[in-house]
């Protein structure tokens, strides 16, 4: 299993633009999340999603989108690029109806200018 | 809002026991305390878990207190690798709840 894989490692966008963060798991689980983590600070939830076409926010979720079509992939979309959402990002996932860890991905460094 | 309150940093000599405190007060009935680390920027990686009672793994051993209102992380042997920043969590069960990280505790292990 390669668990929970995230492209790509590194971005820098412009103010304006837009892009989109890929999360994929292989592990079959049902929820899958992502989180924003800013220089010293804990991680804050973005969205999060507790199977296929199901969707919902988190704590902090301003200026993103998700979709869930399948039940592998949970990609994070940027629509309009701020300098506020620099930030380190990581995607999550979990099987659901158990106490089982939630396992992170290595996480995708985006800066915006 | 984190449910739990960690200090803000410990050190460690490399070699010896990393007893890291977590109280969680308000903590209900069907919440578990997981512990997860962050090395250096990475994911964070799970540690361990409990309902009420002691666990151990292969990483660590989970204190828990009989009221359940406290918890310590006991790393047996700390090495250098085991320097990261440390998180308390508590989560009830069934794998739905989002986790909520607060700021953690840094440990440093020291040569």
């Amino acid at each position: 299993n390669a668990g929970v894989t995230q492209t790509p490692k590194f971005q820098v966008l412009k103010t304006g633009q837009s892009m989109t963060l890929q999360c994929a798991q292989d592990m079959n689980h049902e929820y899958m999340s992502w989180y924003r983590q800013d220089p010293g600070m804990g991680l804050r939830l973005i969205h999060y999603s507790v199977g296929a076409g199901i969707t919902d926010q988190g704590e902090v979720p301003n200026g993103y989108n998700v979709s869930r079509s399948t039940t592998e992939d949970f990609p994070l979309r940027l629509l309009s690029a701020a300098p506020s959402q620099t930030s380190v990002y990581f995607c999550a996932s979990n099987k659901l109806g158990s106490t089982d860890t939630q396992y992170f991905g290595p996480g995708t460094r985006l800066t915006v200018l | 809002d984190a449910k739990t309150t960690q200090p803000t940093s410990m050190d460690c000599a490399e070699g010896r026991a990393a007893n890291l405190p977590c109280n969680h007060s308000t903590i209900s009935g069907n919440e578990y305390v997981y512990w997860y680390r962050q090395i250096h920027s990475q994911g964070p990686q799970y540690i361990i878990h409990g309902l009420k009672n002691n666990e151990t793994n292969e990483m660590a051993s989970l204190i828990i207190t009989e009221d359940r209102k406290s918890s310590t992380l006991i790393l047996p042997h700390a090495t250098l690798r085991d320097t990261a920043v440390y998180y308390c969590i508590v989560r009830p069960q069934g794998g739905s709840e989002k986790l909520v990280f607060g700021k953690g505790t840094k440990l440093t292990v020291n040569p």
